[in-house]
């Protein structure tokens, strides 16, 4: 149990565009989810966290408008990357766990390429 | 929320056990402690958990003291698999944000 799947694995995409990410864990249902992004040779960098129904609370640094998070059930986040430039091209990473304080089990990843 | 410490990185050979040990000087009564495995582009994998003395699964063990200000992980006889990055997190149980605060982690090479 506790599978959490992301799609796309990766996606390459122009200078302006969107991009979204789904999340979605397959044999649990996910009270919270978090999202994580990570460059290269360091370490996972929490970005936000979305409780189901409510608002994503953003961490310090991260711009809302930007990065949009919706977790609208149970079992699906998704993460839209707006207007993205090259500087956001990372590989973003979800987690989710059942509950306030239960164990977080994360996504295969997403490598964001923008061109 | 407590910081971790751990060695940057770690050199074994196939069938050894390995040992890292987290140090957490300042956790909280509250506080659990995850160990993750992550290995190149992809997300993390949850390895154990453990509050205080011993927990064991089917791939590792986790050894706390009493006081808990640190912790280790045993990875019996590894394999050329087990190369990876093995992060320690120390976060409480309950609230409704859980935040993870991730290190750098151990990265851990096996080899033949």
């Amino acid at each position: 149990g506790a599978v959490v799947s992301q799609h796309p694995s990766r996606v390459i995409c122009k200078s302006g565009t969107s991009v979204k990410i789904e999340c979605r864990s397959l044999d649990f249902q996910a009270t919270t989810m978090f999202w994580y992004r990570q460059f290269p040779k360091q370490s996972l960098m929490l970005m936000a966290t979305s409780n189901e129904g409510s608002k994503a609370t953003y961490e310090q640094g991260v711009e809302k408008d930007k990065f949009l998070i919706n977790h609208a059930s149970l079992t699906l986040s998704t993460l839209t990357v707006t207007s993205a430039h090259p500087e956001d091209s990372s590989f973003y990473i979800c987690s989710a766990s059942r509950g306030a304080g239960e164990t977080q089990y994360f996504g295969p990843g997403t490598r964001l390429l923008v061109l | 929320l407590a910081k971790t410490t751990q060695p940057i990185s770690m050199d074994s050979y196939e069938g050894q056990e390995v040992n890292i040990t987290c140090s957490h000087n300042n956790i909280a009564t509250n506080d659990y402690i995850t160990w993750y495995q992550q290995f190149p582009s992809q997300g993390p994998r949850f390895i154990i958990q453990g509050y205080k003395t011993k927990v064991t699964n089917e791939v590792a063990s986790l050894f706390i003291p009493a006081d808990r200000k640190s912790s280790t992980l045993s990875l019996p006889r590894v394999s050329l698999s087990d190369t990876a990055v093995y992060y320690c997190l120390v976060a409480p149980i309950a609230g409704n944000n859980r935040k993870l605060i991730w290190g750098l982690g151990t990265s851990l090479a096996v080899n033949p």
